[in-house]
């Protein structure tokens, strides 16, 4: 089963606007990572944060961490045609297997 | 440094054939990570290895599945026999000394592997 569940599944915005897209999980935590994939590409890193941070930027990315309720959100400020593809959140449980769980992934389609 | 070189691109084979699906990591990292992607059941971790020693095997779906690691530069995952139901795209991942999930994954492109 799948530990990280990302909302929505699917986000369509303008370029300019912010997209915001949240992932869900159900263990404990070491760290939650973002990766981006476009099509027909494989998964690259976008950012990670650890299980004792609340928040974290890079870019125009800023990713926000709530243990407490299981939940991640990444935001992707000021959104670009280029921005267009499919986001996973993966988590990695402080138990039993130690490899990174993906999520089902959000597909934000950015219009220009 | 070329990234995570996987091959082939592209896989079409009919059903009952052996089919290898082939990896070279990404020089000096200690993990590699053999994932598998469909619609319906996403990203799933097949097996992932740790200075070429297998760690866990539990994502592998059957005996028909089987993976190695005969050096730090080279990794096969094979189905034997193919059927039409594993037709997804196998990705190949690896990662730094730094730990399985401390550290960020690089993934190749993907194997397209098509059962008819």
């Amino acid at each position: 089963s799948q530990q990280g569940e990302e909302d929505p599944q699917a986000l369509s915005i303008q370029e300019g606007e912010n997209a915001t897209m949240n992932c869900s999980y159900k263990t404990s935590i070491n760290n939650l990572q973002w990766y981006r994939q476009n099509s027909g590409r494989g998964l690259v890193h976008l950012i990670l944060i650890r299980s004792n941070e609340r928040e974290k930027h890079s870019g125009r990315l800023r990713v926000t961490l709530d243990t407490s309720k299981k939940s991640s959100s990444l935001l992707i400020t000021a959104s670009r045609a280029a921005d267009t593809a499919s986001y996973f959140c993966a988590t990695d449980a402080n138990w039993g297997r130690r490899a990174l769980t993906f999520g089902s992934g959000t597909r934000l389609q950015v219009q220009p | 440094d070329a990234g995570v070189i996987q091959s082939p691109r592209h896989e079409v084979t009919e059903m009952g054939q052996e089919v290898t699906l082939r990896c070279k990591p990404i020089s000096g990292h200690d993990y590699l990570f053999w994932y598998r992607q469909t619609m319906m059941r996403g990203l799933e971790l097949l097996i992932y290895f740790n200075n070429n020693v297998p760690i866990d095997d539990s994502g592998m779906p059957e005996d028909r599945f089987s993976a190695k690691m005969p050096n730090a530069s080279f990794s096969t995952l094979k189905i034997q026999p193919s059927e039409p139901r594993d037709s997804a795209v196998y990705f190949c991942a690896s990662s730094l000394r730094a730990g399985a999930t401390n550290e960020k994954l690089f993934f190749g492109s993907g194997t397209q592997l098509s059962v008819l």
